[in-house]
């Protein structure tokens, strides 16, 4: 069974356009996250919801709104694509409190291409 | 801020060679420090973390770490590498205390020769 699973694992698209990444999780968890991984890899957390609630929100464009219909659910959209916007997104949950301390499970990743 | 460094971008073993993976940190007060692995088109995975007490951590997969508060250093190692363990491995940091942001180094990517 698929612990945290993201649709699409790929979204190749054009600027200017709206695209929606959707994450969901089966552990139960409370807390989940977005990371962009940029094409140095370097990982940064976007986003942070705790039982539905924004908890962490970096510095982000506000292009990007997450949203969390459910616990188990974590989407990030993303308007008037940019090309810089090219990486690839991992969502990931943990236990509650948002806390660092769990254990964060990670999905395997949406590379998004902005052609 | 917390930051964290890890110096080689790519290192290469033979199987069966010892592995070691540097990471370095800055934060004022003793952080909890991570190290996650990557497989090619996969997310990431916890391989262990510190959080107080002894030192030397045990992990998944046979890797261990060891906390040097005197050297800011959480490097990774394995006694005897196996081709499966080619991969990205990341070191991160978080704060302890409150509502933190965990930050992740840049990854070194493990190359392993039959």
């Amino acid at each position: 069974d698929t612990a945290v699973s993201q649709t699409p694992k790929y979204l190749v698209t054009q600027m200017g356009n709206d695209k929606s990444i959707k994450c969901e999780q089966n552990l139960g968890h409370d807390t989940m996250y977005w990371y962009k991984q940029d094409s140095k890899k370097f990982l940064k957390i976007m986003f942070s919801y705790n039982n539905k609630e924004l908890i962490i929100n970096e510095t982000v464009p506000n292009r990007f709104s997450p949203k969390s219909p459910d616990k188990a659910h974590l989407n990030l959209h993303i308007n008037s694509l940019e090309l810089g916007d090219s990486a690839v997104y991992f969502c990931a949950s943990s236990r509650s409190g948002g806390s660092f301390k769990n254990e964060q499970f990670f999905g395997p990743g949406t590379r998004l291409t902005v052609l | 801020a917390q930051s964290v460094t890890q110096p080689d971008i790519h290192i290469t073993v033979s199987e069966g060679a010892s592995l070691e993976l540097r990471c370095n940190y800055s934060y004022g007060a003793t952080p909890y420090l991570f190290w996650y692995v990557q497989s090619p088109g996969q997310g990431l995975q916890l391989l262990l973390k510190y959080f107080s007490g002894d030192t030397l951590v045990q992990g998944i997969k046979g890797f261990e770490a060891e906390f040097k508060r005197s050297q800011s250093s959480f490097n990774l190692r394995k006694p005897s590498v196996h081709w499966s363990d080619a991969a990205e491995y990341f070191c991160a940091v978080g704060a302890k205390g409150g509502s933190y942001i965990p930050t992740f180094g840049r990854g070194t990517s493990l190359i392993v020769h039959p």
